[in-house]
């Protein structure tokens, strides 16, 4: 069984601090592993995903996470926040790829 | 760069009236899933195609059906509306079964009178 958990509703942090959304997973193969973001009233754009290749992956708009295989995590983080990331997260768990399975989701807060 | 086109973007319908809510994946892109996000709620995995066939089948009512066509676009019926399928719908796509990433459209808002 795969499951997703995402370990805050809500981070809230001042512009220009790093950002850490914490996401750990279960999954009875290798996972594939992904953030996506979700702006007010759009959809989900991919952030960024792990597929078995590099553990530390860089996606856009500076953000990066790191697979963790021994603490079954995948968290997302960001060295300077920007007002512009205040948004929804979403980590996400794929194991076939015949769905994908979504966390509860994270809101991110920007404080100027 | 072209990505997935859903139609229509909002839809406004009554209870017990019928809905189809369209999904246009990315050129080669021959899997499509379809999610449910309710306010303030994370994306519900509805259900799947591969090449045309039902791949993976999630919390999609009985009154809900889907298929994907031979141009691998993909529809979404809805019958017999309740208020509490008022949600967005989104479409994603991907190249493959296996894995790779998932590619969402910008989503079709149901409203449900």
């Amino acid at each position: 069984a795969q499951s997703v958990t995402q370990l805050d509703s809500h981070v809230s942090v001042s512009e220009g601090t790093p950002v850490l959304l914490r996401c750990n997973y279960s999954s009875s193969y290798s996972p594939s592993l992904f953030w996506y973001v979700q702006h007010p009233n759009k959809g989900l754009q991919l952030l960024l995903k792990y597929t078995s290749a590099a553990t530390l992956v860089k996606g856009i708009n500076g953000f990066e996470a790191e697979f963790k295989k021994s603490e079954t995590s995948f968290h997302l983080t960001k060295p300077s926040a920007h007002m512009s990331d205040a948004a929804e997260y979403f980590c996400v768990v794929s194991d076939t790829g015949n769905q994908f399975y979504f966390g509860t989701g994270t809101s991110l807060t920007v404080i100027p | 760069a072209a990505g997935v086109i859903q139609s229509p973007r909002h839809l406004i319908k009554e209870k017990r009236e019928t809905a189809t809510l369209k999904c246009y994946p990315i050129p080669r892109h021959d899997t499509v899933y379809w999610y449910q996000q309710g306010p303030g709620q994370d994306p519900q995995f509805l259900i799947s195609f591969y090449e045309k066939m039902q791949s993976d089948k999630g919390s999609i009512p009985d009154r809900f059906s889907a298929q994907q066509f031979s141009d691998y676009h993909s529809e979404l019926n809805m019958s017999s509306l309740e208020l509490g399928d008022s949600a967005l719908y989104f479409c994603a796509s991907s190249p493959g079964p296996e894995g790779t990433e998932a590619f969402f459209g910008q989503g079709t808002r149901l409203t449900v009178v």
